[in-house]
């Protein structure tokens, strides 16, 4: 069935350096995907996102890659701060439907 | 701001106890859905609405019923709850259901005993 999961639950790195999260899905119809941050209490809060139709997209510290061959999906964050320390969550939906499904989730921790 | 609300935040109750978990928004989206996140399952999706009074199940839609009469509130019901409804809830909306960011709620913590 449709899946969307993760390669590692949790992620530990130094302050400075780069973060890479995976992220893995297997329903080829899925055309948007969107990576999400998750603080400890609080409610997913959107980073990041890009369309099929591309295959890297860069935001403010932050690149989404995808490879649409393998259904491989990676969320890389550039000089990483205690503040990123959060459980990441990648998603997928098809653009013509609503439905929206999420991976399990990786919590990265960043040590000072 | 804009935001979406839920209430309550938190919620002990028993079994066979009906309730309802509010959820608002006031960004006038379309879009409005509910999620259950729970340990080791992360976030699934329950009931979806694209607009006023058009709804469609989620991928965990047991046990529970949702409404969109106005634009602005989607409430989530559960009639009979049960314990293996014990869980942290999530009301999210978005301009529509395409490519549109969607914006979580603070979450609802729900205990059936």
């Amino acid at each position: 069935g449709e899946s969307v999961g993760l390669h590692l639950p949790t992620l530990s790195v130094q302050e400075g350096d780069n973060s890479i999260i995976n992220c893995a899905y297997s329903n080829s119809a899925s055309d948007y995907f969107i990576w999400y941050k998750q603080e400890s209490g609080k409610g997913p809060q959107f980073i990041i996102d890009i369309r099929s139709n591309m295959d890297k997209r860069q935001g403010q510290r932050v690149t989404v890659l995808l490879n649409k061959t393998v259904k491989h999906l990676s969320l890389q964050i550039a000089a990483t701060q205690p503040g990123d320390s959060a459980v990441y969550f990648c998603a997928e939906k098809n653009n013509q439907g609503g439905k929206l499904i999420f991976g399990q989730g990786t919590e990265l921790s960043v040590k000072p | 701001e804009a935001q979406v609300t839920q209430n309550p935040r938190y919620l002990i109750t028993v079994t066979g106890k009906k309730l309802t978990v509010t959820c608002s928004q006031n960004m006038n989206h379309e879009y409005m859905s509910w999620y259950r996140q729970d340990p080791g399952l992360g976030l699934r999706q329950i009931y979806y609405s694209m607009n006023v009074e058009v709804t469609d199940k989620g991928d965990v839609p047991e046990g529970y019923k949702v409404s969109r009469k106005e634009k602005r509130n989607f409430p989530l019901i559960l009639e009979s709850p049960s314990p293996n409804q014990t869980s942290l809830y999530f009301c999210a909306s978005s301009l529509g259901a395409g490519v549109y960011e969607q914006y979580f709620g603070p979450g609802t913590r729900l205990t059936v005993t």
